[in-house]
């Protein structure tokens, strides 16, 4: 099956610095999301973007379906921030297919 | 898009016993997806809940330990079934809407500790 990989597995930064996040993919896919996960266990979902680029004010996220990734960034981040970062991936488009998850990225930002 | 409760939204169990946590959307949906998250894990998809007909079950996973009911397009519940410890999870119910495969919602999870 799909093998979903994401680095890096943990990332810790200061208030106010940037970060970017990485989702490879084994297999051509026709759906990705990337949520992300707060401390309290509730799942948000972030983008819904099997290819291309979607921003979301501190947020944006770029898949290049071509080559098997996605990247998330983060600008000025804040503490709320911190939490695990997941991508989930679908192969099929015309019907539903098993969402795969990936490990996450676990970010912690501190003041 | 969808608002998801579930309940209980925690709970403590005493190992051969069973639990049965409830899913509920606020619209109807086609497709209900229960998840199992292990302490400090990622997400594994359970089942699909499918109105009308049985669950699908992925690879390791069975109806015996875990029966899944989708009685209507809003409701779903999960039972876990004679409990051990390894049991010991966040579940979460999750819904890709009516339209099919889109931006996926999660419920805000049932977190089990079995003793």
């Amino acid at each position: 099956g799909i093998q979903v990989e994401q680095s890096p597995p943990d990332l810790i930064l200061q208030e106010g610095a940037n970060s970017t996040l990485r989702c490879n993919f084994s297999d051509s896919v026709n759906n990705l999301q990337w949520f992300h996960q707060n401390p309290w266990g509730q799942l948000i979902n972030l983008f819904y973007i099997p290819s291309g680029t979607k921003q979301n004010g501190r947020l944006s996220a770029t898949t290049v379906a071509t080559e098997r990734y996605s990247l998330l960034y983060i600008s000025s981040s804040q503490t709320t921030d911190s939490g695990v970062y997941f991508c989930a991936v679908e192969r099929e488009k015309t019907s539903y297919d098993k969402v795969i998850f990936g490990p996450g990225t676990s970010l912690s930002v501190i003041p | 898009s969808a608002v998801i409760s579930q309940k209980p939204s925690r709970d403590i169990c005493q190992r051969g016993t069973s639990l049965t946590i409830q899913c509920q959307v606020d619209s109807q949906v086609t497709m209900m997806f229960w998840y199992r998250q292990q302490p400090g894990q990622s997400l594994t998809l359970i089942a699909t809940a499918n109105q009308g007909s049985e669950a699908t079950y992925e690879s390791g996973f069975v109806i015996d330990k875990f029966p899944i009911s989708r009685p209507n397009l809003t409701f779903s519940t999960l039972t876990v079934s004679n409990m051990s410890p390894e049991d010991s999870s966040i579940y979460l119910c999750s819904t890709s809407g009516l339209a099919g495969w889109e931006t996926q919602y999660f419920g805000p999870g049932t977190r089990l500790l079995v003793l």
